[in-house]
């Protein structure tokens, strides 16, 4: 069974279109996370969602908005979607104190 | 804030030899994990080695090892045996004892030289 799982792998869209990245987990944590991988291996955090309460949020723009319907569950949408978008995104958990974070496998958003 | 610095861009290893990967990092903290994640060219984040502040001795997982020096707040990851599968990007990572916050190192890029 898969810990994390994040759809799509891989996106390939037009700019100015909306989009949005499923993540589920299975582990029982009780925070999920969204991070961004740049061309040059970066990781940046974007959200991440505790109890369904947004505890992080670095500086992101307003086009990108997460949505957790439950603690499984966080999604990410994107409006009108530019070139600097595309990137992998990836989605994580863990659960507050003594854990590591559990990825997905990344999704490779690439806007044309 | 704190933050994670990984100084080696990029590092090469001839198979079957040792290598270290250097991680120091920035924090006011005494209670805090420090993890080593491998990112192979399949782009999946892997844990390889975690290592909590409080206990004095250095972690292992079979070829892979680290030198926890808390005082230097220096975290370096050796990998013993290298082998053509260890070539990856790795990311040194730091996490407070309480928050979820994660904060990862820039990454360094590993190659395996046959």
């Amino acid at each position: 069974d898969t810990a994390v799982s994040q759809t799509p792998k891989y996106l390939v869209t037009q700019m100015g279109n909306d989009k949005s990245i499923k993540c589920e987990q299975n582990l029982g944590h009780d925070t999920m996370y969204w991070y961004k991988q740049d061309s040059k291996k970066f990781l940046k955090i974007m959200f991440s969602y505790n109890n369904k309460e947004l505890i992080i949020n670095e500086t992101v723009p307003n086009r990108f908005s997460p949505k957790s319907p439950d603690k499984a569950h966080l999604n990410l949408h994107i409006n009108s979607l530019e070139l600097g978008d595309s990137a992998v995104y990836f989605c994580a958990s863990s659960q507050e104190s003594r854990t590591e974070a559990f990825f997905g496998q990344g999704t490779r958003l690439t806007v044309v | 804030a704190q933050t994670v610095t990984q100084s080696q861009p990029e590092m090469s290893v001839q198979e079957a030899e040792t290598v270290t990967l250097s991680c120091t990092y920035d924090t006011s903290e005494s209670d805090y994990y420090l993890f080593w994640y491998k990112q192979p060219p399949s782009r999946q984040m892997i844990l390889v080695i975690r290592q909590e502040a409080y206990k004095q001795q250095n972690a292992t997982e079979n070829r892979f090892s680290v030198n926890f020096q808390k005082a230097a707040k220096s975290f370096s990851l050796k990998i013993s045996d290298s082998q053509l599968g260890d070539a990856a990007m790795y990311f040194c990572a730091y996490k407070r004892n309480t928050g979820n916050q994660f904060y990862f190192g820039t990454g360094t890029s590993l190659t395996v030289i046959p």
